[in-house]
């Protein structure tokens, strides 16, 4: 049974700072791997989805990684600003039926 | 583009009562919907798949009779709790895609209180 953990559950760094979201899964058959963020009363907006035949993608300050093989995803922030203060969600999908198994998520707080 | 909107965004109700909550897909025709219940610092659990005009297909665990989903048109969903209880209390977020995409859209999650 595929399993995603992120690892920390909550981080707090000062403005400028870069950082690095991880995640993990336990299962390397994946079909894709997508990172979201999600503010509160607000919807889950996705922000770059990796294929598995796919290493890294990037959007702007955003870099997200994939490893199939070690089962690990990061997430690079660049110049991380206060309004990137929000929850970061991993997910994978096991197949083209874009099924979500999801992370629990990183609460990332930037200070100013 | 894209929008998905949930209704209520919050709601306290007292056990034992029913509770329905919506999703609409606003500009674009959703035959596939997802519902979710997230509680604190978890993961999101999908629930339930909806496909527009039949019936739902509902995780393992997940009771269909206590979460009645309705799918009857191409831009709405309902997820009715019924004889809620406490432990019901949770965030309830539905994802909506449309026919031959591959994205799913979310709502912005409803808050559900049982007292």
């Amino acid at each position: 049974k595929q399993e995603v953990t992120q690892i920390p559950a909550a981080l707090s760094v000062p403005e400028g700072e870069n950082l690095v979201l991880n995640c993990s899964f336990t299962d390397s058959a994946i079909y894709n791997l997508q990172w979201f963020r999600q503010d509160p009363g607000k919807g889950l907006t996705s922000l770059l989805l990796i294929q598995s035949s796919q290493r890294e993608q990037t959007s702007g300050r955003l870099n997200a990684s994939l490893d199939k093989s070690s089962g690990r995803s990061t997430l690079y922030i660049a110049a991380s600003q206060p309004g990137d203060s929000a929850t970061y969600l991993c997910a994978v999908s096991p197949d083209s039926n874009y099924q979500l198994i999801w992370g629990a998520g990183t609460k990332l707080i930037i200070k100013p | 583009g894209a929008v998905v909107s949930q209704h209520p965004s919050w709601v306290i109700c007292k056990s034992g009562t029913s509770v329905k909550i919506e999703c609409r897909s606003l500009d674009f025709q959703a035959t596939t919907m997802f519902w979710y219940r997230q509680f604190p610092k978890q993961s999101l659990m999908l629930m339930a798949t909806s496909n527009e005009g039949s019936k739902a297909t509902y995780e393992q665990g997940v009771e269909k009779d206590k979460f009645l989903i309705n799918h009857a048109s191409l831009t709405l969903s309902t997820l009715t709790v019924t004889s809620a209880h406490p432990e019901d209390s949770s965030f309830y977020i539905c994802s909506a895609r449309a026919a031959g995409a591959y994205e799913q859209y979310f709502g912005p999650g409803t808050r559900l209180t049982v007292t």
